[in-house]
């Protein structure tokens, strides 16, 4: 059974870092693997997505990579803002078409 | 842009309560997903189905059921409403199984059962 982990569970950093968050699965047989944002309360935003056979993703600030073999992914944030602050959370899709996620890391960015 | 959508916010009902959350989304998508949050526990999967009329259980079926009658629209039926579903309802939608396919979510629905 797909089991996803994310690590560290929460994460607070000043602003202007960069930072990374990770995302473990293990087993490598899915089609793809999805970052979404959420804020309190509401629903999940996609951020990116990365395909089986593509290595990375870049969207602005945000640069995910793949690592199908090891199992692992990384959502890396340039350069954070306090606006940053949410929970960021991984999913992977298997080949049944189900989303697997992990639990998700709350990240909070200081002024 | 897609749009998932989902019938209420906020609802509170009462226990023993037949209750039904609805979720529509525009796009065409073959998968539809229902999922429960909870704080310390994640998304949990409580049903999915992958076309109309067609379902299968995720982890944890127990005390919900889904109709999908038409391909735009999920319904996820609490038989009879009892507290411990309390909890944030997620909808979600995505196209197929291909490796390109982006899965979208609904805005969510905040339960709560008295």
């Amino acid at each position: 059974k797909q089991e996803v982990t994310q690590i560290p569970a929460a994460l607070s950093v000043p602003e202007g870092e960069n930072l990374v968050l990770n995302c473990s699965f293990t087993d490598s047989a899915i089609y793809n693997l999805q970052w979404f944002r959420q804020d309190p309360g509401k629903g999940l935003t996609s951020l990116l997505l990365i395909q089986s056979s593509q290595r990375e993703q870049t969207s602005g600030r945000l640069n995910a990579s793949l690592d199908k073999s090891s199992g692992r992914s990384t959502l890396y944030i340039a350069a954070s803002q306090p606006g940053d602050s949410a929970t960021y959370l991984c999913a992977v899709k298997e080949d049944t078409g189900k989303l697997i996620f992990g639990q998700g890391t709350t990240l909070q960015v200081k002024p | 842009d897609v749009k998932v959508t989902q019938s209420s916010r906020y609802l509170v009902k009462r226990t023993g309560e037949k209750v039904f959350l609805e979720c529509v989304q525009d796009m065409d998508h073959e998968n539809m997903f229902w999922y429960r949050q909870d704080p310390g526990l994640g998304l949990r999967l409580i049903y999915f189905s992958y076309d109309v009329k067609m379902k299968e259980k995720g982890d944890i079926p127990e005390g919900y059921s889904v109709s999908r009658e038409k391909k735009e629209r999920f319904s996820l039926i609490l038989e009879s409403a009892s507290t411990n579903q309390t909890s944030m309802y997620l909808c979600a939608s995505s196209s197929g199984q291909g490796a390109w396919t982006e899965a979208f979510f609904g805005q969510g629905t905040r339960l709560t059962v008295v």
